[in-house]
C-alpha cells in the first residue's frame, strides 16, 4: 500500500529565510509519480511539480527546488528566500503506476512566513 | 487557461438531505476524480471515473455516495443522506491521460448542520 508522510505539521520562518519541507513515501511499485501541491488560505489546490520515479534529477524553478532521493524514499521541497505569499499548506502526494492516477496525499505542512 | 470548475463554492444542508456537487472538468480530459478534505486534515481520495464507469473507489465511498457524468460535460457527486461527518471540502479533479498531473477545481465546501 502507498503512504506519504510529512513529519512537519507546521513550520514558521521569517521572510527571506530558506525553508525545506520534508516528504517521505512508501510504495511497492517501481514506477510511480510524486507531486507537490500548495493550498493557500483560499483553499484551492495549486499544482507545483510532478516527478516520475525514473528521474532523480533535482529541479529548480525560481525560488523553488526539489530534491528527489530514491535511496531514502524522500522528495523534499525547498523554498529559498521565503516570502509572506508563500504562507500556505503544502501537500506531497504519490501516485502508483497501477493505481489509476489515484493520488495519496501526505498530511500536509503548514508554512507560516512572517514579515 | 482551461480549468476545472466546481459549483457551488459553498453549500449548507441539513442532516439527512441529499446533495449534489457539480464539476465541469477540462473538456478533453478522460479521467475524473473526487477527493475530500475534512477541515484541517489531509486530502483523501474518494472515487475515480473513466469511460463512464467507476474505476476505483475508497472505503469512504460507501452506498451513500454516487457519481455520474450525465451529459458528457458535468461530473457530479451525490450524497444521498448527508451526515454531520460529511462536512468537508470536496475537490473534483481531471486528467487528460494516465500519469499526468491532476487539475483540481477550487472545491465545494459542504457544511452539514
Amino acid at each position: 500500500a502507498q503512504k506519504v508522510t510529512q513529519a512537519q505539521t507546521e513550520i514558521s520562518v521569517v521572510e527571506k529565510e530558506d525553508v525545506t519541507l520534508d516528504c517521505v513515501y512508501e510504495t511497492r511499485d517501481t514506477t510511480y509519480y510524486l507531486f507537490w501541491y500548495k493550498q493557500p488560505p483560499s483553499g484551492e489546490l495549486v499544482f507545483l511539480i510532478r516527478r516520475n520515479s525514473f528521474d532523480e534529477q533535482n529541479e529548480i524553478s525560481g525560488r523553488y527546488s526539489w530534491n528527489f532521493q530514491k535511496s531514502t524514499s524522500s522528495f523534499n521541497f525547498t523554498i529559498t528566500a521565503s516570502q509572506v505569499v508563500d504562507s500556505a499548506v503544502y501537500f506531497c502526494a504519490l501516485s502508483e503506476n497501477n493505481a489509476g492516477n489515484m493520488l495519496t496525499f501526505g498530511g500536509g505542512t503548514r508554512l507560516m512566513v512572517k514579515p | 487557461e482551461p480549468e476545472v470548475t466546481q459549483t457551488p463554492s459553498h453549500q449548507v444542508t441539513q442532516m439527512g438531505q441529499e446533495v449534489i456537487l457539480r464539476c465541469v472538468p477540462i473538456s478533453n480530459h478522460l479521467y475524473f476524480y473526487w477527493y475530500r478534505q475534512i477541515l484541517g486534515q489531509k486530502v483523501e481520495f474518494l472515487v475515480s471515473f473513466y469511460n463512464n464507469e467507476i474505476s476505483e473507489k475508497s472505503e469512504i465511498f460507501d452506498d451513500q455516495f454516487s457519481v455520474e457524468r450525465p451529459d458528457g460535460s458535468n461530473f457530479t457527486l451525490k450524497i444521498r443522506s448527508t451526515k454531520l461527518e460529511d462536512s468537508a471540502m470536496y475537490f473534483c479533479a481531471s486528467l487528460d491521460g494516465m500519469n499526468t498531473e491532476a487539475f483540481f477545481g477550487q472545491g465545494t465546501r459542504l457544511t452539514v448542520v
